[in-house]
């Protein structure tokens, strides 16, 4: 599975919308991409994945660019509730594991 | 979304003692499980993944006589800790999925102090 780049950390303002890099330059033609948050003390949650095609659900938006190198998680209107660190992940069709990186960790301001 | 529940959310045991930690699909079957391990400030690390009806398959560097993994239906699998020291003290996190290209379900994780 391709490895992904995440910044460390970073912040955001309560009401605002928060937009988390991954950079994943080897991705192959199969592999998808994943998000999951960890709030902490508690197992990860997915919030949403995708393959070439930008996505949207309830929780978020995912935005995938052409080359499929990088991609970007959407939190439209932050709250205090989503300060938690958030897993990009790339995963392929040989299996159901997923391998975690270092995530960011995103803490929402009042 | 699916369900997945650990238990016990919290165990705390002796040094040398063994523990064993359930992991359950409630509302689907999983011939597949996933057991990570994580460490305080660090990120989730895979240890093993559990098969329905076969042997588990260990990542690298993870003892498989020390964790002792039974997958023995379609929604249960069992992570025992053998022989727990204090260096077992860990955040112990299961996950299953429907299939490829779909989500994996995490459990609440499993708090193990080693005394």
């Amino acid at each position: 599975d391709a490895k992904t780049t995440q910044p460390p950390s970073m912040d955001c303002a309560e009401g605002r919308a928060a937009n988390l890099p991954c950079n994943h330059s080897t991705i192959s033609g199969n592999e998808y991409v994943y998000w999951y948050r960890q709030i902490h003390s508690q197992g990860p949650q997915y919030i949403i994945h995708g393959l070439k095609n930008n996505e949207t659900n309830e929780m978020a938006s995912l935005i995938i660019t052409e080359d499929r190198k990088s991609s970007t998680l959407i939190l439209p209107h932050a709250t205090l509730r989503d300060t938690a660190v958030y897993y990009c992940i790339v995963r392929g069709n040989t299996g159901n594991q997923f391998y975690f990186g270092t995530g960011t960790s995103l803490t929402v301001i009042p | 979304g699916a369900v997945v529940s650990q238990h016990p959310s919290w165990v705390i045991c002796k040094s040398g003692t063994s523990v064993k930690i359930e992991c359950r699909s409630l509302d689907f079957q999983a011939t597949t499980m996933f057991w990570y391990r994580q460490f305080p400030k660090q990120s989730l690390m895979l240890m093993a993944t559990s098969n329905e009806g076969s042997k588990a398959t260990y990542e690298q560097g993870v003892e498989k006589d020390k964790f002792l993994i039974n997958h023995a239906s379609l929604t249960l699998s069992t992570l025992t800790v053998t022989s727990a020291h204090p260096e077992d003290s860990s955040f112990y996190i299961c996950s299953a999925g429907q299939g490829a290209h779909t989500e994996a379900f995490f459990g609440q994780g499993t708090r193990l102090t080693v005394v």
